[in-house]
C-alpha cells in the first residue's frame, strides 16, 4: 500500500517569498491533516480536513497560511509571505476516519528553511 | 487550551536498560491517547489507549493509561540502539478527534 506522499522534501527561501507544499494521502483516507513541527517541539496541528471540508483550522495563521483540498483527495499548503519563524518541517498525515478510531499515517515531511 | 506534557525531555541509557517515559495531559473531551516513535523521518504509530488500566504490549514496548490521574507511561525493556528516537505522546479530543502532541522525549541508547 502506498503511503502518504509529500513534496518537495526540502525548500529554502528568503523571507517574504512564497512557498507551496503538496500532499497526496493514502487512497481512501477521508481525513487529512497538516502539522507544523519546529525543531525540538512536537507537531502542531495547522488544519484538518474531512473529505474536502475544513474541520479545524483554529491554529492556522490565516494572514499568511492557506490550505485547500480540492475533490477531497490531495491537498496544498501555501505560505505567503514567509517569515523566519516559519522554518519547520511540515508534516501531512491521513487517517481512514476520525483519529480517535485509529492512528494517523504520516508522510516524510517537507522541511522549510526561511533565510 | 489542551496541554500534553512529556517527561523527561531527554534520556541517555545503556543497551539492555529498561526505561519509562511519562505523558500527562489536561484536555477537554478526551477520546484517546496515542504514542508515536519519530526517528529522523515521519512519526510512526506505536499504541492507542482509550481505557484505563489496560496494558497494551508490542514486543519489548508496553503502555498503560490512567484516566483518573490523567497520565500514561511507555515502557521499553531490554533497550537496543534501534530504540533511539523521539517518542511522542498525543491526545485526541472532541468529536473531530483533534490531536494535540507533547514535545516528545528524546531517547538515546548507547552501547
Amino acid at each position: 500500500e502506498a503511503g502518504v506522499a509529500q513534496s518537495p522534501r526540502y525548500k529554502i527561501i528568503e523571507k517574504r517569498q512564497s512557498v507551496a507544499f503538496w500532499c497526496n494521502p493514502i487512497s481512501g483516507h477521508a481525513t487529512l491533516y497538516w502539522y507544523q513541527q519546529i525543531l525540538g517541539q512536537g507537531p502542531k496541528l495547522l488544519i484538518q480536513f474531512q473529505n474536502n471540508g475544513v474541520v479545524d483550522d483554529s491554529q492556522l495563521p490565516k494572514d499568511r497560511f492557506s490550505a485547500e483540498r480540492l475533490k477531497g483527495v490531495d491537498s496544498t499548503l501555501k505560505i505567503q509571505p514567509a517569515k523566519l519563524e516559519d522554518s519547520a518541517v511540515y508534516l501531512c498525515a491521513s487517517s481512514p476516519g476520525l483519529v480517535g478510531t485509529g492512528e494517523l499515517f504520516f508522510g516524510e515531511g517537507s522541511r522549510l528553511t526561511v533565510l | 487550551e489542551d496541554k500534553v506534557v512529556q517527561s523527561p525531555l531527554s534520556l541517555v541509557v545503556h543497551e539492555g536498560d529498561t526505561v519509562t517515559l511519562n505523558c500527562s495531559y489536561e484536555v477537554t473531551n478526551f477520546r484517546s491517547l496515542l504514542w508515536y516513535k519519530q526517528e529522523k523521518k515521519a512519526p510512526t504509530f506505536l499504541f492507542m489507549l482509550t481505557s484505563s488500566g489496560i496494558e497494551k504490549k508490542s514486543g519489548r514496548l508496553s503502555s498503560i493509561l490512567d484516566k483518573k490521574e490523567l497520565f500514561s507511561i511507555l515502557n521499553i525493556t531490554a533497550t537496543q540502539t534501534g530504540d533511539s528516537a523521539v517518542y511522542l505522546c498525543a491526545v485526541a479530543t472532541g468529536t473531530a478527534s483533534k490531536l494535540t502532541f507533547g514535545t516528545g522525549t528524546r531517547l538515546q541508547v548507547t552501547l
